[in-house]
């Protein structure tokens, strides 16, 4: 049981726009900001958005993020089928003292 | 461009220690706070804990009892001890550096640089 909350599953087609929302609460994301992780099958998570809607250099404009009260979206536009992966919120949590992630969604592009 | 790798055994008994270490290059291992996370195979990502560079810990409280950490930071290394292995510790095992951005007078923190991982078994 992951401390923060995300759906299993996401789809959409080329094209569209997708959301993935992370709902935490008042000692991570409420608190702290959302984290966001790419993981594509058999590699490492890498960082896609930090600081709740900050994109490191080289992440597409497509993807961008937002922070309201405990709970953080990912959204993703123009998607494209590259952009099939495994998508991970994470934030630090003041009661740990350390990290905590959401189980994970499954973006599927059809 | 700072990378990070991790090095250890693949495979590891039942009942036995896992030792992994993380090397650190095209930075230093200094000001940082840097943690290990693991993730089971089909399954997420789980903090393990951080070490600073003064040695200074905190470890997830569902593994504290069976971890360890340290730090060489002549050698740019930091290391895990997890013992009492179980086959519910296999897992890829990745480490991380935690970088942190101030904002509004408060520090947001985030993992941005990862190693590739290491996969490590558990079984007999």
């Amino acid at each position: 049981q992951s401390v923060l909350s995300q759906p299993p599953s996401a789809s959409g087609t080329p094209g569209q726009r997708v959301t993935i929302s992370c709902s935490g609460s008042s000692s991570n994301i409420g608190i702290n900001s959302a984290t966001w992780y790419q993981q594509l099958p058999g590699t490492a998570p890498k960082l896609l958005l930090y600081s709740n809607d900050q994109r490191p250099s080289g992440v597409p404009d497509r993807f961008s993020g937002s922070k309201s009260g405990p709970s953080a979206s990912l959204a993703i536009s123009g998607l494209q089928s590259e952009d099939e992966a495994d998508y991970y919120c994470a934030a630090w949590d003041d009661s740990l003292s350390g990290w905590v992630f959401g189980g994970g969604t499954k973006l599927t592009v059809l | 461009q700072v990378q990070l790798q991790e090095s250890g055994p693949g495979l590891v008994k039942p009942s036995e220690t896992l030792s992994l270490t993380c090397t650190v290059s095209g930075g230093s291992i200094s000001s940082y706070y840097w943690s290990w996370i693991r993730q089971p195979p089909g399954k997420g990502l789980e903090w393990i804990g951080y070490i600073y560079q003064s040695g200074t810990t905190n470890y997830s409280p569902s593994l504290k009892s069976r971890v360890s950490m340290s730090v060489d930071t002549s050698k740019n290394q930091f290391s895990l001890r997890l013992t009492s292995l179980t086959a519910a510790d296999t897992a890829v095992y990745y480490c991380a550096r935690q970088e942190q951005e101030l904002v509004r007078f408060r520090y947001f923190y985030f993992l941005d640089v990862w190693g590739k991982g290491t996969t490590v078994t558990v079984s007999s």
